[in-house]
Order: C-alpha cells, then structure tokens, then sequence
C-alpha cells in the first residue's frame, strides 16, 4: 500500500458544480496535512493546510478523518480556473520535515 | 517579497556531463528542500538542507547526486555524469524556521532534459 494515495480521475465536471476529493495515508502518527494545486508544467502551490477541526476558506473545504485515516478536500461552485492537479501531502511522525506526496487527482471543469 | 527562485528554468546536458540546479529561497526561510518529478509520477523527496547542514539526504541517490546550503549563496542539487533517466524537474521549496511549521513554497522549477 501507498503511504498516500489518491483517485487519479479525471474529475470532469460542468461549472458551478461541487466537487470532493479523497485522499488517504497509511501512517497513523502522521501530524500535519496539506493540499496543493499544480497547474500543468508549473510548481505546486500551497491550497490549504488541513487542521483537525476542519477548516474553510472561501469555496474551498478541507477535513480530516484520522480514524478513517483520509483527508478531504470539497470545492463549491467550481470555475474554469479551478481546472488542475490537487496533490495531497502528509508528514511522518514526530519532527521529521519530509512531507510524503500522494500522485495528485486530476480536476477538470467545463464550461 | 520575491519567492523562491530557481535556475536554470530548462537545462540541456548530453550523457556523462554536470548538472547545477540553483535555488534561492524566499526571504527568511532557512530550510530548503529539493524534490524531483517525473512525467505521470508524484513529487519524491530529495534532500532537506538548513544553512549549511544537510539534514535529511534519504531520497538522494547514493550516486552522482549532492546537495548543498552554504551560508553565502543559493542551495545547489549537483548532477555529476548525467543518464536519460534523470530528465526530470526537479523542484526546490522553501519554509520558514519553527518546529512544525511546514508549509512550503516552490520555486518555478528546473527541467532539466539529458540527450
């Protein structure tokens, strides 16, 4: 098994609609989670960090399920320019500063 | 506030010769990480520098591959005797000091294509 995994997609989906993301991690102790977007042939940029509350900002929504083990990221009225790759990241344990990448789910939204 | 900054952008080298990939990082963080990507693959941890100390090398190749953060000067990932294999980008980001904080910033990137 993956330490993080992702639905591949394609996510096609039309403008305005809603669309989830799953993304799970097989270290238990892992602290600190994130979501990153990639355009095609750019750099990943930080979307959101993942708290253990939930958090929200704007159409964005991202939880954390830590006995299921998954984080989630939800996007409301989705826009062209929200088309690109959503990566997930995850920590090991303790202090160790390497973050683990899941492949990334390919999104798509039409007009 | 410039973010982190990386050259080359692109960078074309035969079979057997160097590689230098440089990375600025944003300013005020002290620790750099550099990471690989390969078409239809995830990003790979390479290496994770502080100034002037490596500090975790285990997604180095044991081979042609180095790192290093001096205390003047950009971060460079080295690439001695270069194989078609390591066309890649390869991508350096950068995070502010404090334990637990790992938000990271990239940079643009460096393609390097190897004929």
């Amino acid at each position: 098994r993956k330490e993080v995994e992702q639905d591949p997609g394609p996510f096609n989906v039309p403008e305005g609609a809603t669309v989830a993301f799953n993304c799970t991690y097989s270290n238990s102790a892992s602290q600190s989670f994130f979501w990153y977007r990639q355009d095609c042939r750019k750099e990943p940029k930080l979307l959101m960090s993942v708290y253990s509350s939930g958090n929200e900002d704007g159409r964005f929504t991202a939880q954390l399920n830590r006995a299921s083990q998954y984080i989630s990221l939800l996007i409301r009225d989705s826009k062209l320019s929200d088309s690109a790759t959503y990566l997930c990241a995850v920590n090991n344990a303790g202090n160790n500063r390497k973050l683990i990448w899941g492949l990334g789910t390919s999104l798509a939204v039409n007009p | 506030n410039a973010g982190v900054m990386q050259n080359p952008r692109h960078l074309v080298r035969r079979r057997g010769q160097e590689a230098r990939l440089r990375c600025s990082p944003m300013k005020g963080h002290s620790h750099v990480y550099w990471y690989r990507q390969l078409p239809e693959e995830g990003l790979k941890f390479m290496v994770y520098l502080q100034k002037e100390n490596i500090i975790d090398e285990s997604g180095m190749p044991k081979e042609r591959f180095s790192a290093e953060f001096p205390k003047e000067g950009p971060s460079i990932l080295r690439i001695q005797q270069v194989v078609r294999g390591d066309s890649a980008a390869y991508f350096c980001a950068s995070s502010p000091s404090g334990k637990g904080v790992l938000e990271l910033f990239f940079g643009e990137g460096s393609r390097l294509t190897v004929l």
